[in-house]
This record gives C-alpha cells, sequence and structure tokens, in this order.
C-alpha cells in the first residue's frame, strides 16, 4: 500500500464548477500537506501547503486537512478551463526531507 | 533570476547505454532533489542532497543509478546499462534548505526512453 493513495481520474467538469480533489494517507507521522498542479510535459508547481489538521484559502483553492480521517481535500471554486492539470497532493514529515506524492488526478475543466 | 533548469529535456537511448541527466538548481538553494515520474505511479523519491554530500540515498532503484552534485550547484544522475523501465520523466527540485518543502521548486522534467 502506498503512503499517499489518490484517485488518478480523470476527472471532467464543467467551466464553473466546483471541483473536490481527495488523497488519504496512512503515515501518522506527516505534518505538512501540499498540493501541487502540473500541466502537461512540465514539473509540478506548488499551489498550497498546509501545517497540521484544518484549511486554507487562497483565492478560488481551499485545501483541508482532517488528520483524524488522514484525509486530504482540495477544493477549486469557479473551475475554469485553465484548471485543466494534473493535481499532485504530497506529504511531509517535517524531520525528513523528502515529499512523498500521491500518482495525481487528471482535471479536464471543460467549455 | 531563473527557475531550476534540466537538461535535455528529452533523451532517447537504446538499453544497454549510459545516460547523464543534468540540473541546474535555482542560485542560492542548497536542498537538491530527484524525483522519478513514471506513468500511473506518480513522483517516486530518488535522492536528496544538502550541498554536496547525500545523506539521502534510499530512493535510488537499483546500482546502476548515482548521482553526484559540485558544492551547491549543478547535479548530475547517472543511468549506467539502462533498461526499459527506467524510462520516466526524472525531476529535479531545488529548496532553500531541507525541511523546507514549501520552497522547493521543480525543473520542467527530463523525459527518458529507452529502446
Amino acid at each position: 500500500q502506498k503512503e499517499v493513495e489518490q484517485d488518478p481520474g480523470p476527472l471532467s467538469v464543467p467551466e464553473g464548477a466546483i471541483v473536490s480533489l481527495n488523497c488519504t494517507y496512512s503515515n501518522s507521522a506527516f505534518q505538512y500537506f501540499m498540493w501541487y498542479r502540473q500541466y502537461s510535459r512540465k514539473g509540478p508547481e506548488l499551489l498550497m501547503y498546509t501545517y497540521s489538521s484544518g484549511n486554507k484559502e487562497d483565492g478560488r483553492f481551499t485545501a483541508q486537512v482532517d488528520k483524524s480521517s488522514k484525509y486530504i481535500s482540495l477544493f477549486i471554486r469557479d473551475s475554469q478551463p485553465s484548471d485543466s492539470a494534473t493535481y499532485l497532493c504530497a506529504a511531509f514529515t517535517g524531520g525528513g526531507n523528502k515529499l512523498t506524492f500521491g500518482t495525481g488526478t487528471q482535471l479536464k475543466v471543460e467549455l | 533570476g531563473a527557475g531550476v533548469s534540466q537538461s535535455p529535456s528529452n533523451k532517447v537511448t537504446e538499453k544497454g547505454k549510459d545516460v547523464e541527466l543534468r540540473c541546474d538548481p535555482i542560485s542560492g538553494h542548497t536542498a537538491l532533489y530527484w524525483y522519478r515520474q513514471s506513468l500511473g505511479q506518480g513522483l517516486e523519491f530518488l535522492i536528496y542532497f544538502q550541498g554536496n554530500s547525500a545523506p539521502d540515498k534510499s530512493g535510488l532503484p537499483s546500482d546502476r543509478f548515482s548521482a553526484e552534485r559540485t558544492g551547491e550547484s549543478v547535479s548530475t544522475l547517472t543511468i549506467q546499462r539502462t533498461q526499459q523501465e527506467d524510462s520516466a520523466v526524472y525531476l529535479c527540485a531545488s529548496s532553500l534548505a531541507p525541511g523546507s518543502p514549501e520552497t522547493q521548486y521543480f525543473g520542467p522534467g527530463t523525459r527518458l526512453l529507452v529502446l
């Protein structure tokens, strides 16, 4: 079993929809949780990160962590075609030096 | 300044040949990471450098894989006697310091195809 699990999709939604992307993890030592966006043939870019449980909002994006259920979510409001990409969740222990990634969810926002 | 750069952007090689992949981190970033991204596998950690030492090589899949870094600058990932299963995108990232994932920036990757 992977330490971070993520549904690969693909997920297709109409423009303007609210998108919910989710991951689960198994390592209780994870303290930092990240969401990356990766466009085709590009490297991942950091969208948001949170420490421990709670919510964090940045514009149309909200990241949510529930450590009790080991569940990580990213919500995208008013989705746009430019949001079409692969979204990767990642976790970090804080004491280590590597990120552990989910497999990524491919999102397509259609006009 | 520029972000993380990697070269070549694409590499096609024959099974059994050696390949070298290069990463130029962001200036001033002391930590450097190599990851491998295979279809359906997500990003897998390979190796981490702090300066020119590699405290964590735990992700290197076999002894055919090695990496080095000169000072706090360029890093080279070498794959000897390549196999078809080595085909993947190899991503490099750098960060200001270890333990600062929020400052970790990725390069565009090198797409390796082993025929």
